[in-house]
């Protein structure tokens, strides 16, 4: 089993709906992250959290909220999907420390139309 | 702002061709590095990193990457490549001491057999 799940895999979605990624870890890691991916872009942070108490706006937050329900899960919401939030979204965990070293989840392939 | 560049985003070659990819960052202090493989279709793996110590790093499949502080690089290397080694790849560098993770923008690498 993976140690970093996300679900669902893929969503294909319309615009102006409501969709939530979630993300969950058996690592026993205090940090998570939402990346999205654009084609040329490479990977943009959504946010991060660094325990339950802890969440942090990344570079582009703009149109997502976050929710960290427990040390193991961490969730993404768009509250009205929009086409250019059509991407695909990775879920990430690290250790505590200043390593920085990343797990992922598989992603999640959001479109919407 | 603080960056990481990663330079030629698409690099098609042959097998047993040697591969070198290119890496500056523009944080001034001490960095830890890692370059990320991404298969296609999967999530990213990490490929190799860099603490500290011999600034000559081996990681899997037969890769290596070169950190050069004076010039603020972290190159990724591989003599050899084969079919199999088709992904995109992504250094990633964190700052000592901050909390989050920047990337490249990846490079596209497609080997033809």
């Amino acid at each position: 089993d993976a140690d970093v799940t996300q679900t669902p895999r893929n969503r294909i979605t319309k615009t102006g709906k409501r969709i939530m990624l979630e993300c969950s870890q058996t690592k026993g890691h205090d940090r998570m992250y939402w990346y999205r991916q654009d084609p040329g872009l490479g990977l943009r942070l959504i946010y991060y959290s660094f325990d339950v108490k802890d969440i942090n706006k990344g570079e582009i937050s703009d149109g997502y909220s976050v929710s960290r329900q427990a040390q193991a899960k961490f969730s993404l919401s768009l509250e009205s999907a929009i086409p250019n939030q059509t991407a695909l979204y990775f879920c990430a965990t690290s250790a505590g420390g200043s390593t920085g070293e990343l797990f992922f989840g598989e992603g999640s392939r959001l479109t919407v139309l | 702002a603080q960056s990481v560049s990663q330079h030629n985003h698409h690099v098609i070659l042959s097998e047993a061709a040697s591969l070198e990819l290119g890496c500056n960052y523009s944080y001034g202090g001490t960095v830890n590095l890692f370059w990320y493989v991404q298969y296609p279709g999967q999530h990213l793996q990490l490929l190799l990193k860099y603490f500290s110590g011999d600034p000559l790093v081996k990681g899997i499949k037969g890769f290596e990457a070169e950190f050069i502080k004076s010039k603020f690089s972290f190159n990724l290397r591989k003599p050899s490549v084969q079919w199999s080694d088709t992904a995109e790849y992504f250094c990633a560098v964190i700052p000592y001491g901050n909390n989050r993770l920047a990337f490249g923008k990846g490079n596209q690498v497609v080997v033809i057999p």
